[in-house]
């Protein structure tokens, strides 16, 4: 079983539209979680990290269910500007921060 | 804004030979990283470094590979001899100011190596 995995879409949403995806996380240990953004032959770039209670940044709202090891992200009001791939990320304390990374949701907003 | 640079940005090399690839980590930060990533797959960790020394390593990270911090500012991964499969995009990070357990790492914009 992957140790990150995410729905690679692609999302193709009009400038505007809301767009909601997910990621699940196999291992049960797993302490810290975030939202990359990266976009096409870039580097990651941290969009927000991910707390139990959940947390928004502007129109980015995450939401964590360690129950259900799921993680979401919800993008409102979407700009063409958000058109990137979204990586899911988690990381384990005891395995010195490395980070476990998804393939990816690629989100396209069109005009 | 500080940020994690690395060199060179492209790298062409052939199969066998050796490689070296640069990273100057954000000053102050003690953790380091490289990720790698093959074209169109996910992001995979390589190798993490603490205190002059490896922390942690994956699979992936064999006897070919090694990792240096050869002075205050660099952080180097060698590839001693290189194969096909080792064309990928190479990321370097850092995080961790002293004393705080900040979580975020911050990427260099990578170095893209090619092996034909």
């Amino acid at each position: 079983r992957k140790e990150v995995e995410q729905d690679p879409g692609p999302f193709n949403v009009p400038e505007g539209a809301t767009v909601a995806f997910n990621c699940t996380y196999s291992n049960s240990a797993s302490q810290s979680f975030f939202w990359y953004r990266q976009d096409c032959r870039k580097e990651p770039k941290l969009l927000m990290s991910v707390y139990s209670s959940g947390n928004e940044d502007g129109r980015f709202t995450a939401q964590l269910n360690r129950a259900s090891q799921y993680i979401s992200l919800l993008i409102r009001d979407s700009k063409l500007s958000d058109s990137a791939t979204y990586l899911c990320v988690v990381n384990v304390y005891q395995d010195d921060y490395k980070l476990s990374f998804g393939a990816g949701t690629t989100v396209t907003v069109r005009a | 804004e500080p940020e994690v640079t690395q060199t060179p940005s492209h790298q062409v090399t052939q199969m066998g030979q050796e490689v070296i690839l640069r990273c100057v980590p954000i000053s102050n930060h003690l953790y380091f990283y490289w990720y790698r990533q093959i074209l169109g797959q996910k992001v995979e960790f390589l190798v993490s470094f603490y205190n002059n020394e490896i922390s942690e390593k994956s699979e992936i990270f064999d006897d070919q590979f090694s990792v240096e911090r050869p002075d205050g500012s660099n952080f180097t991964l060698k590839i001693r001899s290189t194969k096909l499969e080792d064309s990928a995009m190479y990321f370097c990070a850092s995080r961790g100011l002293a004393g705080s357990r900040q979580e975020t790492q911050y990427f260099g914009p990578g170095t893209r190596l090619l092996v034909l």
